[in-house]
């Protein structure tokens, strides 16, 4: 059973463009995180947030955690070819930690 | 932040063979560690709870005795896949728990002929 729903699920897009990737729970988490996979490569932690309504920007990157810490969003600006890759969102709680299945990115030059 | 390694990053074995993957914490001790298993272009399955100590957690569906995980120490977890088979060729990626944020290693790429 996946707690974590993340969408879409796969997304193309040309540079420049801007994208919102979502992930959402029916679950309330401690703390979310949001990781990037490169192909080959394990996930990399991109940022924690773990107040509710709490936003974090990394660059172009804008995270936002939702009030009732239940569902997450990330937003990027002006998307480059760099940033294509796997977006993981894991949330936190009753001692575990659980995935959603991820939002494989693609941008174009 | 914390770093995860993991060795080997890549092996190639004969069917029947047994792999030892070894998952470390760099820099930070981890009671807790886990393992994935990832299929292309698809995202991580959670095989076992490795916890310091006593005996891992295994996710429905994953056999245990084909997997065998030891968590010898607070930096240390190993993953042995027992005679291994094509079916188990996959690229196993392990993560290690620092105040409820997984870092993970850099994942072994494993491959049955």
């Amino acid at each position: 059973t996946q707690l974590l729903e993340q969408s879409p699920q796969f997304l193309s897009i040309q540079e420049g463009e801007n994208l919102t990737v979502y992930c959402n729970s029916s679950s309330v988490f401690s703390s979310l995180q949001w990781y990037r996979q490169e192909p080959g490569e394990g996930p990399v932690l991109l940022v924690t947030v773990v107040t509710g309504g709490e936003v974090k920007k990394l660059k172009r990157l804008t995270f936002q955690f939702g009030d009732a810490r239940k569902d997450s969003s990330l937003h990027i600006t002006a998307a480059q070819p760099g940033d294509t890759g796997l977006y993981l969102c894991a949330g936190a709680g009753n001692n575990d930690m659980r995935f959603g299945a991820g939002t494989r990115l693609t941008v174009k030059p | 932040g914390a770093v995860v390694s993991q060795h080997p990053s890549r092996v190639i074995c004969k069917s029947g063979t047994s792999v030892k993957i070894e998952c470390r914490s760099l820099d930070f001790q981890a009671t807790t560690m886990f393992w994935y298993r990832q299929f292309p272009k698809q995202s991580l399955m959670l095989m076992a709870t490795s916890n310091e100590g006593s005996k891992a957690t295994y996710e429905q569906g994953v056999e245990k005795d084909k997997f065998l995980i030891n968590h010898a120490s607070l930096t240390l977890s190993t993953l042995t896949v027992t005679s291994a088979h094509p079916e188990d060729s996959s690229f196993y990626i392990c993560s290690a728990s620092e105040v409820e944020t997984q870092y993970f290693g850099p994942g072994t790429r494993l491959l049955v002929l």
